[in-house]
């Protein structure tokens, strides 16, 4: 198994506080993805690092932003946390971007009260 | 824009039987497709990848894929099911460099 790990795994938090997830590699695979799923919408990309401080853009980012400042970390952070953002998160890597497999991590399970 | 679709939410079958989970794609170059199971409680892990070459690509625990460019489908199937194989399974397309876009899921069931 690809050495993923995200931590925390489970969370309980109030609306309005900030929250970080942490993705942690050990692969030194270039590109770090993180994703949400909920039921009836599979995957849907949040936020993706291509590097060390490049990150762009996914399909559902308003509310959450990430940094990387270092290859084996990949934060996302929920600024103030809403309901609709009760979700599963997983963490993703991949060595080369989109033509490349992607392993994922464990995920973590966020429940916002 | 790229898209991928999945018919059917959720299958059942009886075990032995054909297992057929089917995928559908739109992309304006040529993609790169993935199928991705996902047990309870785990994160996914990829079955299999067609990306050029052979249209017929096998994978994993028995499983296979064919790619087929003028129905744009990229179809899973299995001879024979197991009652293992019961879990939520998600193709995915990727083109260029793009981050993959994955479809919505089918969950199957393995009735014994």
């Amino acid at each position: 198994d690809a050495g993923i790990t995200q931590s925390p795994r489970h969370k309980v938090t109030e609306t309005g506080t900030p929250v970080t997830l942490r993705c942690h590699q050990t692969e030194n695979h270039r590109y770090m993805y993180w994703y949400r799923q909920d039921p009836g919408h599979g995957l849907r990309l949040i936020h993706y690092s291509y590097g060390v401080k490049d990150t762009d853009k996914g399909e559902v980012s308003d509310g959450y932003s990430v940094s990387r400042s270092k290859t084996e970390d990949f934060l996302l952070t929920l600024e103030s946390a809403t309901s609709s953002q009760t979700s599963v998160y997983f963490c993703a890597i991949s060595l080369r971007g989109g033509l490349e497999t992607q392993y994922f991590g464990p995920g973590t399970r966020l429940l916002v009260l | 824009a790229q898209s991928v679709t999945q018919l059917g939410s959720h299958v059942s079958v009886s075990e032995g039987a054909l297992v057929l989970l089917r995928c559908n794609y739109s992309s304006s170059v040529p993609p790169y497709l993935f199928w991705y199971v996902q047990y309870p409680n785990q994160g996914l892990q990829l079955l299999l990848k067609y990306t050029t070459g052979a249209t017929l690509v096998k994978g994993i625990n028995g499983f296979e894929a064919e790619f087929k460019k003028s129905e744009t489908s990229f179809h899973l199937t299995k001879p024979s099911a197991h009652m293992s194989d019961a879990a939520e399974y998600f193709c995915a397309l990727s083109s260029g460099n793009t981050p993959l876009v994955f479809g919505k899921g089918t969950r199957l069931s393995v009735i014994a």
